[in-house]
């Protein structure tokens, strides 16, 4: 099993819908949990950290996290073409240096 | 004004050259870190220096050789290079604390027939 699985995709939603992106971990010690934006040549942008369970919002973006399931997902409300990325999900088990471990992303496609 | 630098932004090369990234961070952070970008997209880390000390050496050949000469600065210098060296590679940053989020630079896209 990977340590860090995300939705293959790629997901395709017509502008102003919800999408929603899921990731799962193996380490049940793992303790942050990422969400970053790629855009096509472009490198990572975090746009989303949780650290405790439950649901966490930022604008349009909404991130949950279900230590239990070893789950997190990304909820991108009233998506926009500038949407259209590949998302990853990136876990750190607890290391004080951060270690992080990505998943192989999720490319999302917003049409107008 | 760039948070997280890196030279050059594209290398093509030939096989068995020997080559070197460097990356350079004003944020002040004490964490720095070295990633590879398969053609595939997965990102993978290889290394990791906490104030010029190697603290993460993932599974990665002895061709490549991390250096920091001081804790703004992370260089990567690759040995013999191969066809399968060819991918992105990215620094990044981080500051105190395991939650801390980690700033990627540009990347270094790295071609090699």
């Amino acid at each position: 099993q990977k340590e860090v699985e995300q939705n293959s995709g790629p997901l395709s939603v017509p502008e102003g819908a919800i999408a929603s992106l899921n990731c799962t971990y193996s380490d049940r010690v793992s303790q942050s949990f990422f969400w970053y934006r790629q855009y096509s040549g472009k490198s990572p942008e975090l746009i989303m950290s949780i650290y405790s369970n439950g649901d966490k919002e930022d604008g349009r973006f909404t991130a949950q996290l279900n230590k239990a399931s070893q789950y997190v997902s990304l909820l991108i409300r009233d998506s926009q073409p500038s949407d259209s990325a590949t998302y990853l999900c990136a876990v750190n088990v607890g290391t004080s240096y951060g270690k992080l471990t990505f998943g192989q992303g999720t490319i999302l496609t917003v049409h107008p | 004004d760039t948070a997280v630098s890196q030279t050059p932004k594209y290398l093509v090369t030939q096989m068995g050259n020997d080559k070197s990234i460097k990356c350079e961070q004003n944020l002040g952070h004490d964490t720095m870190y070295w990633y590879k970008q398969d053609s595939k997209k997965f990102l993978k880390i290889m290394f990791s220096y906490n104030n010029k000390e190697l603290i993460i050496n993932e599974t990665v050949p002895n061709r490549f050789s991390p250096k920091s000469p001081d804790k703004a600065h992370l260089n990567l210098h690759i040995n013999s290079l191969e066809l399968g060296d060819s991918a992105v590679y990215f620094c990044a940053s981080r500051g105190q604390g395991a939650g801390e989020t980690q700033y990627f630079g540009p990347g270094t896209r790295l071609l090699v027939l």
